[in-house]
């Protein structure tokens, strides 16, 4: 089944408009919900977790279990965050789940 | 420090042939996780170990298994290589469960 669902596969933005990437997830218990990117010609790394509830290079995220939503924000977009981002899911057994990735063109 | 380490770059093996895919991780870290990146289906979760054992696997055939080395580092292998296989096998490493998961660079592996 799948566990992320990240709907939007390219999201292009002007810069200093605000972004929204979407992440939903499907799972029963309790997950662990992480946002990570991977800049080009970088590896992926970590960008935040929902249970820091920090701000990381102006990026919020909040967990809704309601909605089971764990949608990435920025208020202003700059170019630099142009990068491919992936929200993971991980269960009680340590699996890790990915997204498929959302494309973040900030245009000058 | 140097980070999570991959070896080798790319890989190009024939169809039916194995391939052995490795990993370094952090200093420190015990977790090793192994994800196949094929295009347009994101990361798919092939294996975690830690302390040397699997702890778990993802959906995929047996003729992917690996191992943890007593230095946390680890190997990837694959059996009689189907030209689906073709991908990016990412590997990262953690220090313990949730905490950040640091990625490699990944190795490349082309089947044809």
């Amino acid at each position: 089944a799948q566990r992320v669902t990240q709907p939007e596969k390219l999201l292009s933005v002007f810069k200093g408009a605000p972004v929204e990437l979407k992440c939903n997830y499907s799972y029963s218990g309790s997950p662990e919900l992480f946002w990570y990117v991977q800049y080009s010609r970088q590896r992926l790394q970590l960008l935040l977790r929902h249970i820091s509830r920090e701000s990381i290079k102006g990026f919020t995220a909040d967990l809704n279990k309601g909605e089971t939503s764990f949608h990435l924000k920025k208020p202003f977009a700059q170019e630099e965050d142009s990068a491919m981002y992936y929200c993971a899911l991980g269960d009680n057994f340590n699996k890790f789940y990915f997204g498929s990735g959302t494309k973040l063109n900030v245009k000058p | 420090e140097a980070g999570v380490t991959q070896s080798p770059t790319h890989l190009i093996k024939t169809r039916g042939q194995q391939a052995t895919l490795r990993c370094s991780p952090i200093s420190g870290h015990t977790s090793v996780y192994w994800y196949q990146q094929a295009l347009g289906l994101g990361l798919q979760f092939l294996l975690w170990y830690d302390e040397g054992e699997e702890r778990n696997r993802g959906n995929f055939p047996p003729r992917f298994s690996g191992r943890q080395f007593p230095n946390y580092s680890s190997e990837l292998n694959v059996n009689a290589l189907e030209l689906e296989d073709s991908a990016l096998y990412l590997c990262a490493s953690s220090l313990e469960r949730y905490t950040e998961a640091f990625f490699g660079q990944g190795t490349r592996l082309t089947v044809v």
